[in-house]
């Protein structure tokens, strides 16, 4: 059973528009949500992460919005570039158990001139 | 962080015959993953690498097909066994080095034929 759901499977944005990518997860024993950023032949690279603790955390362009009651995060991109071309996942961890991530299906993000 | 390496980077192997990838670590580390991605898709662990014990295998993999050794606290291997067309896939280290965060290899692409 996929336990975090991601949204949309792709996504084109024009050069200094918003990207979001949205997800929900079912486990409420989660407890630290990161996003992960894909180039093409490349392992995934951590971009930005956030506890449940906050609503909000924002780093350069990329925010993420957390909704706990909601069981619901999201990862805004502002102001895209064609650098930001790239696979995007989240994931969900219990950092009670062994540590062990839960990723989404990933969104694959083009963003044009 | 940590930088991680991988070797090989890509191969392509015969039914029937095996490939092990090694994983390095330029620090020591508590938690050490392997992950399996396959084309287009995301990322599914594979088992939790345990220094001095039998690694942790997740459901659906099993350690005839995917050995894994972690003689100490930079190293590890991953063992493809008995290779079949379906084990085509980018299989990945990770390492944590927080409770937490996790970074990810560049991965090693397999092809098998």
């Amino acid at each position: 059973q996929q336990q975090v759901k991601q949204s949309p499977q792709s996504l084109i944005v024009q050069k200094g528009g918003i990207s979001i990518i949205n997800c929900a997860y079912e486990n409420t024993a989660f407890d630290y949500f990161p996003w992960y950023q894909q180039f093409p032949g490349k392992g995934p690279a951590l971009l930005i992460a956030i506890r449940p603790d906050v609503s909000e955390k924002k780093e350069g362009r990329f925010t993420i919005s957390f909704n706990k009651s909601a069981k619901q995060f999201s990862l805004h991109i502002m102001d895209s570039q064609p650098g930001d071309s790239a696979t995007y996942f989240c994931a969900a961890e219990d950092t009670g158990t062994a540590s062990k991530l839960t990723f989404g299906t990933g969104t694959r993000l083009q963003v044009t001139l | 962080s940590a930088v991680i390496s991988q070797k090989p980077s890509r191969d392509i192997c015969q039914r029937g015959t095996s490939l092990t990838i090694q994983c390095q670590v330029d620090s020591q580390v508590t938690m050490m993953f392997w992950y399996r991605q396959q084309p287009g898709q995301s990322l599914t662990l594979i088992a939790t690498a345990n220094q001095g014990s039998e690694a942790t295998y997740e459901s659906g993999f099993v350690i005839d097909k995917f050995p894994i050794s972690r003689p100490n606290l930079t190293f590890s291997t991953l063992t493809v066994s008995n290779m079949s067309p379906e084990d085509s896939s980018i299989y990945l280290c990770s390492v944590g080095v927080t409770t937490d965060t996790q970074y990810f290899g560049p991965g090693t692409r397999l092809t098998v034929l």
